[in-house]
């Protein structure tokens, strides 16, 4: 089965300091995201990477920064947290397989920022 | 812009009975998937829909799609309480920068 791992569960910042919230898979999938999902939005992407290297914005990327510098590492940064930023962050990753792009997420990283 | 809208967004139904939840986007697209998310978890995949038409089924849930009428349904029969989950259907768009839109999800409560 694929895995993808979020390193953190929980976190708790402060205004201000810089997160990083690391993802990892294991299934050499050329694809991966970052989501958040908030009470009453769904789930909103926020980056997503089809490549080493390359990474694109999705849909509320302000605030946000990704690095993938290695196929199956791919960070979130928050270059200075803030209070609207609390929120369930999802990774997840997927290939392309008889044109399906099934997404495998991770258990999710619920960070608080105070 | 795409969107996608589900409906009901809270449904709480006793054991035994039948209910289905819609999925309605905005734009072409014939791929769909359905995704289920139990409290306090990630979310995993149930169901790909890849043409118009597409019937799956697993157990008492049957997702079909119908592409011309851009509308998805997740059909639930003789609902157990361990289906109590939120369900989620996503959008996949070529034309979208093959990104995944997702809808705000469907939270299902079955009581006994």
């Amino acid at each position: 089965d694929v895995k993808v791992t979020q390193s953190s569960r929980y976190l708790v910042k402060r205004t201000g300091e810089k997160v990083f919230l690391e993802c990892v898979q294991d299934m050499d999938h050329e694809n991966m995201f970052w989501y958040r999902q908030d009470p009453g939005l769904g789930l909103r992407l926020i980056y997503f990477s089809y490549d080493v290297k390359m990474k694109e914005k999705g849909d509320i990327p302000e605030g946000y920064s990704v690095s993938r510098e290695k196929k199956e590492r791919f960070s979130l940064i928050l270059e200075s947290a803030s209070t609207n930023q609390t929120s369930m962050y999802l990774c997840a990753s997927s290939v392309t397989v008889i044109r399906a792009n099934v997404l495998t997420f991770g258990a999710g990283s619920r960070l608080t920022v105070l | 812009e795409l969107k996608v809208e589900q409906n009901p967004l809270f449904l709480s139904m006793q054991e035994g009975k039948n209910y289905t939840i819609y999925c309605n986007y905005s734009t072409t697209s014939d791929r769909l998937y359905w995704y289920r998310q139990d409290p306090g978890k990630s979310l995993e995949s149930l169901f790909v829909l890849l043409s118009n038409g597409a019937v799956k089924q697993e157990g008492r849930l049957m997702a079909s799609l119908d592409t011309k009428a851009r509308l998805s349904t997740l059909h639930i029969t003789a609902a157990v309480h361990d289906l109590s989950a939120t369900y989620f259907c996503a959008v996949y768009l070529e034309t979208n920068a093959g990104k995944s839109t997702f809808g705000d999800g469907t939270t299902l409560t079955v009581k006994p």
